[in-house]
């Protein structure tokens, strides 16, 4: 267990719709990262929030957006989604003092029909 | 982000000692090297991380030679519950760039009895 919670585990929507994903970030974490995982593949980075502020992003359409709030918890918000949306969404939590580790929750699988 | 590149796939065996080695040519010199486990349906965990010579944890080891544009993990006497898919992560860790890892398609490691 590391701490990183999300929610929801499962997800079935379908094309055209909004979908809003939860990510509660581990103790003393000030950190939260968004990936999309793929069947099959690695990890591709979405964005990162550092203190309440988007801190970098990965190349995904301006439809992907986030939020991340003053007790450092997090969302991912898809607009418009396509059938190539469907995969495991994860987060990290990380501390911004001293080595990166990054800490993920046991993501969100979304299924887009 | 440096470019990694990995084997696709290993077999072992039960008490055999496995050692996954990972290219990174274009390491830069602020990177640290980083190594993930993930089982299926589930986010990635943190093993091992390192930036020269060697680090030992109570799970695994990290071996860098002088260049640095290449690391092995090493796991010692494997288990049925080690087959997963392991990631190597190469990236700069200070502030601004912490936690925009950039994950290749990692290596399937299969345990056989």
């Amino acid at each position: 267990e590391t701490g990183v919670t999300q929610s929801p585990t499962h997800l079935i929507k379908t094309r055209g719709q909004q979908v809003t994903l939860r990510c509660s970030s581990q103790s003393g974490h000030n950190t939260v990262s968004w990936y999309q995982q793929a069947l099959g593949q690695g990890p591709q980075f979405i964005f990162q929030y550092y203190r309440e502020e988007e801190n970098g992003r990965g190349n995904f359409p301006p439809r992907f957006s986030g939020l991340q709030f003053p007790n450092y918890s997090s969302e991912l918000n898809v607009n418009a989604l396509e059938l190539d949306d469907s995969a495991l969404y994860l987060c990290a939590s990380s501390s911004r003092v001293g080595v990166e580790t990054q800490y993920f929750g046991p993501g969100t699988r979304l299924l887009v029909l | 982000l440096a470019k990694t590149t990995q084997p696709i796939s290993m077999d072992s065996y039960e008490g055999q000692e496995v050692n996954i080695t990972c290219s990174h040519n274009n390491i830069a010199t602020n990177d640290y090297i980083t190594w993930y486990q993930q089982f299926p349906s589930q986010g990635p965990r943190f093993i091992i991380q390192g930036y020269k010579t060697k680090v030992t944890n109570e799970v695994a080891s990290l071996f860098i030679p002088a260049d640095r544009k290449s690391s092995t993990l090493s796991l010692p006497r494997v288990s049925l519950s080690d087959t997963a898919v392991y990631y190597c992560l190469v990236g700069d860790i200070q502030d601004t760039n912490a936690g925009k890892s950039t994950f290749g398609d990692g290596t399937t490691l299969t345990v056989k009895p």
